[in-house]
């Protein structure tokens, strides 16, 4: 059984380009979720997805980070431009959405990002 | 009111000893308390979970102590081993909402 899949597992890019990183949630599931892990600020959620549709953005730093869900297989968090700052682990989990017992988010294995 | 703090930041705990992470929240509307494991190199993994209406729940090893009035809960790993060592991140969530609450994460490290 395939778990949540991401790409790349390692990004390495130089400030002003654009990155874009990509996720394919577990078949099934109905939710999605971006989250960024830093030493500094722990694991924060970006944004997340209920049926392709954005839920709750308020974890988004900024202009620069927008996320897509055009189907239920697949999804894109794009940062433009890209800043030292921005170099973190970005993990992609899905869940599926049941009343009880509670989801159960399956994380990636997360994309490394460093932005020179 | 969203926030779950979550102590100590690193811990280091001997072979076979018990190793306890603490977590407190402020929100009584949170209604389901995970515990995710985390290994270098991978993504978070849900390890074991607690409601509310019980104060214990054990699977083999590892046991969450879950104290409502104070608002707090712990993660108790018993007999520690070192292939224990890893960054363990307790949450919570209101039931109905899909996103979860993380806390700051816990870098454990069992000495042989």
């Amino acid at each position: 059984d395939a778990g949540v899949i991401q790409s790349p597992r390692h990004e390495v890019t130089e400030m002003g380009q654009e990155v874009t990183l990509r996720c394919k949630p577990i078949s099934g599931h109905n939710s999605l979720f971006w989250y960024r892990q830093t030493m500094m600020r722990g694991l924060e959620l970006l944004i997340y997805f209920n049926n392709n549709v954005p839920i709750d953005d308020s974890g988004m730093p900024e202009d620069r980070f927008s996320a897509k869900m055009p189907n239920a297989s697949f999804s894109t968090l794009k940062i433009q431009p890209s800043e030292p700052r921005d170099s973190a682990v970005y993990f992609c989990a899905s869940s599926f959405e049941r009343a009880f017992p509670p989801p159960r988010e399956y994380f990636g294995p997360g994309t490394r990002l460093t932005v020179l | 009111q969203q926030q779950v703090k979550q102590s100590p930041q690193s811990l280091i705990v001997q072979k076979g000893g018990i190793s306890i992470i603490n977590c407190a929240y402020e929100n009584t509307a949170f209604d389901y308390f995970p515990w995710y494991q985390q290994f270098p190199g991978k993504g978070p993994a849900l390890l074991i979970a607690i409601r509310p209406d019980v104060s214990e729940k054990k699977e083999g090893r590892f046991t969450i102590s879950f104290n409502k009035s104070a608002k707090q809960f712990s993660l108790h790993i018993m007999d520690s081993q070192p292939g224990d060592s890893a960054t363990y991140f307790c949450a919570a969530s209101i039931q109905g909402a899909q996103k979860l609450v993380f806390g700051q994460g816990t870098r454990l490290t069992i000495n042989p």
